[in-house]
């Protein structure tokens, strides 16, 4: 089975520009979150999706992030205009509702460096 | 305080011996609770859930959930120095819509 599919894996850009990460869950499975991590912060959850339809975007640090679920099998998070503290690794994770809900499933992440 | 609250270490055991990892969490959360492995430069790596008080094996693997005591352990039997990694107890909140993770425990497996 394919596990969830992020991209970029490595993004470097310099401040002010528009950065788009994307995700694609596994298959079948209902709910997505997006995290970020980083040294000094941990894991922060940045907002999470059931059925496609944001459920709880408390996370997002501002208005400069923001995240679309159009489709099952398809995620994104932008970030426009990124500043250097964006700098950090964001994972994409996807969890069944049914039976093994609540086990999340990480995608590689994507680790942004913004400078 | 914090949802779910993890001792960052590092800590040190000899290859062989057993590895005790711990958890504290807050009224905040339900009970079901997960540990996550993550390599260095890798992705967190579901390797135990348990939602019911007492212990769960799993292999070298043991869970243990104490709610009287609001803390969950992570025992690991004879570690290997591919053990070494970071340790991250998470736990769900109400209607799982959110997931709230410890700041990881360091876990270094010395030959």
């Amino acid at each position: 089975d394919a596990g969830v599919i992020q991209s970029p894996r490595h993004e470097v850009t310099e401040m002010g520009q528009e950065v788009t990460l994307r995700c694609k869950p596994i298959s079948g499975h209902n709910s997505l979150f997006w995290y970020r991590q980083t040294m000094m912060r941990g894991l922060e959850l940045l907002i999470y999706f059931n059925n496609n339809v944001p459920i709880d975007d408390s996370g997002m640090p501002e208005d400069r992030f923001s995240a679309k679920m159009p489709n099952a099998s398809f995620s994104t998070l932008k970030i426009q205009p990124s500043e250097p503290r964006d700098s950090a690794v964001y994972f994409c994770a996807s969890s069944p509702d049914r039976g093994r809900a609540g086990e999340l499933f990480f995608g590689e992440g994507s680790r942004l460096t913004v400078l | 305080q914090k949802e779910v609250e993890q001792n960052s270490g590092p800590l040190s055991v000899p290859e062989g011996a057993i590895a005790s990892l711990n958890c504290t969490y807050s009224d905040r959360v339900s009970q079901s609770f997960f540990w996550y492995r993550q390599y260095s430069g890798k992705s967190p790596e579901l390797i135990m859930s348990i939602y019911s008080n007492g212990d769960k094996e799993d292999g070298r693997f043991t869970a243990q959930l104490n709610k009287a005591s609001q803390y969950v352990s992570l025992l690991i039997r004879d570690s290997q120095p591919s053990d070494s990694a970071t340790y991250l107890c998470a736990a769900a909140g109400y209607n799982f819509n959110k997931f709230y993770f410890g700041s990881g425990t360091k876990l270094n497996v010395k030959p």
